[in-house]
């Protein structure tokens, strides 16, 4: 597609439930990124996959998180169990490659919030 | 660990006036790469500018230019003839040469007022 899109564009939830953000990067970008989001801050790292392997899943805070790559292209941020400081705008980016000067490309972001 | 710092939470400038805002950040490393991205209301992440550690020249994308200074660890972005488009929440972000992970500023709120 044109650019890297996100859905749910706001999602509420209640405390405990589950809950999947998907996220579609720009077509032939190799790499793609999740970020989230707090009020008033700047984006912090979560995961990011080259190919459909996690290569770096070291901002992960614990394991109610995880998120898939299949088939190297859509990806899928799961929460389980999700807390009321999950709430946050959760941001995914993507990559033509790898190259250092390669920047990333936004989406919109998807708004959780957990009640 | 790479940190970045924007140290002005909050500027304002008058429409067609000049702005600089600032970053600073912590390496070790020798070779790196730095972006200044805009995050207007609409909430989507836009990149601005971008620098090469290893390249002296500062960079410049139209109205857009940057202050590099690579001993200081310094990143400053000026915007020249500032638009109200240009309202928006800028943030400064820092990546290894052979890193993959961008590390971003906590972001400089820039209101133009008309």
């Amino acid at each position: 597609g044109a650019g890297v899109s996100q859905t749910p564009s706001n999602k509420v939830t209640e405390k405990g439930k589950y809950v999947e953000l998907r996220c579609d990067p720009i077509s032939g970008h190799t790499a793609l990124y999740w970020y989230r989001q707090s009020l008033g801050q700047g984006p912090e790292f979560l995961i990011y996959f080259q190919g459909t392997g996690a290569a770096d899943d070291s901002g992960l805070p614990n394991d109610r998180f995880f998120a898939v790559r299949p088939e190297g292209s859509v990806s899928t941020l799961k929460i389980q169990r999700t807390e009321r400081g999950d709430s946050a705008v959760y941001l995914c980016a993507s990559r033509k490659n790898s190259m250092g000067d390669s920047p990333l490309h936004f989406g919109n972001g998807t708004r959780l919030t957990v009640t | 660990a790479q940190t970045v710092t924007q140290s002005q939470p909050e500027m304002s400038v008058q429409e067609a006036e000049t702005v600089t805002l600032s970053c600073t950040y912590d390496t070790s490393e020798s070779n790196y790469y730095l972006f200044w991205y805009k995050q207007p209301p609409s909430r989507q992440m836009i990149l601005v500018i971008r620098q090469e550690a290893y390249k002296q020249q500062n960079a410049t994308e139209n109205r857009f230019s940057v202050n590099f200074q690579k001993a200081a660890k310094s990143f400053s972005l000026k915007i020249s003839d500032s638009q109200l488009g240009d309202t928006a929440m800028y943030f400064c972000a820092f990546m290894k040469h052979y890193g993959q992970n961008f590390v971003f500023g906590p972001g400089t709120r820039l209101s133009v007022l008309p």
